[in-house]
């Protein structure tokens, strides 16, 4: 059974680009979530994907948009990069349980920094 | 929407002491928390979670127990070892559908 894995792993823009983070969700899991954590704070949540749509979105604007793909595997897309989108950009995947959270995989994260 | 926080940025013990890592809630309507833990370079790992409806749950090692009079938990770790060093997180419902609200976390540092 593979974990949730991430790349790139570490990845530089500059302000104004834009960026393509990919994830494999875990083995049996259809359900993907992506959070973004900033230096000593915690994962906040950006959005979440069952069955290749939207189906839960946190507090960011739609310059951040996504997808989810038939094998469940998902990207994560950032246009007109900010500086203050400098974080570790984790994805998590787990079984689709309606209202229950379940236990959620994370992988190990996306380094992106933005000059 | 919930705001899940600790209590303290740092916390420091003794190898093979007890450590207790607090958590305090504002949404009394949450209906689960979660606790994570982080090791430097790593994501969240799942240690534990506890339903509204239970005031204790006990895993390998660790305990973790609901005030929701106080809305307040806390996450107990027995014989603390060098390898729970770690940032750890409580999270609960609200970050958005079925997103999840982490607080800032705490960083438990084990002492030789």
């Amino acid at each position: 059974e593979t974990g949730v894995t991430q790349s790139p792993t570490h990845l530089i823009k500059t302000r104004g680009q834009q960026v393509t983070l990919r994830c494999s969700s875990q083995s049996g899991h259809n359900t993907v979530s992506w959070y973004q954590q900033a230096l000593g704070q915690g994962p906040q949540f950006i959005f979440q994907y069952y069955r290749e749509e939207e189906n839960g979105r946190g507090n960011f604007p739609p310059r951040f948009s996504g997808l989810q793909f038939p094998n469940y595997s998902s990207e994560l897309n950032v246009n007109a990069l900010e500086l203050d989108d400098s974080a570790l950009y984790l994805c998590a995947s787990r079984e689709w349980g309606g209202g229950n959270t379940g236990e959620l995989f994370f992988g190990e994260g996306s380094r992106l920094t933005v000059l | 929407g919930e705001s899940v926080g600790l209590h303290l940025p740092t916390l420091s013990v003794q190898e093979g002491d007890n450590s207790i890592i607090n958590c305090a809630y504002s949404n009394s309507a949450s209906d689960y928390f979660i606790w994570y833990k982080q090791e430097s370079g790593k994501g969240p790992q799942f240690i534990i979670d506890i339903r509204s409806n239970m005031d204790k749950r006990q895993g390998q090692r660790v305990t973790v127990l609901l005030n929701k009079t106080v809305k307040h938990l806390s996450l107990q770790i027995a014989a603390t070892q060098p390898g729970d060093s770690a940032v750890y997180f409580c999270a609960g419902p609200g970050g958005g559908a079925d997103g999840l609200t982490f607080g800032k976390g705490t960083h438990l540092i084990i002492q030789p």
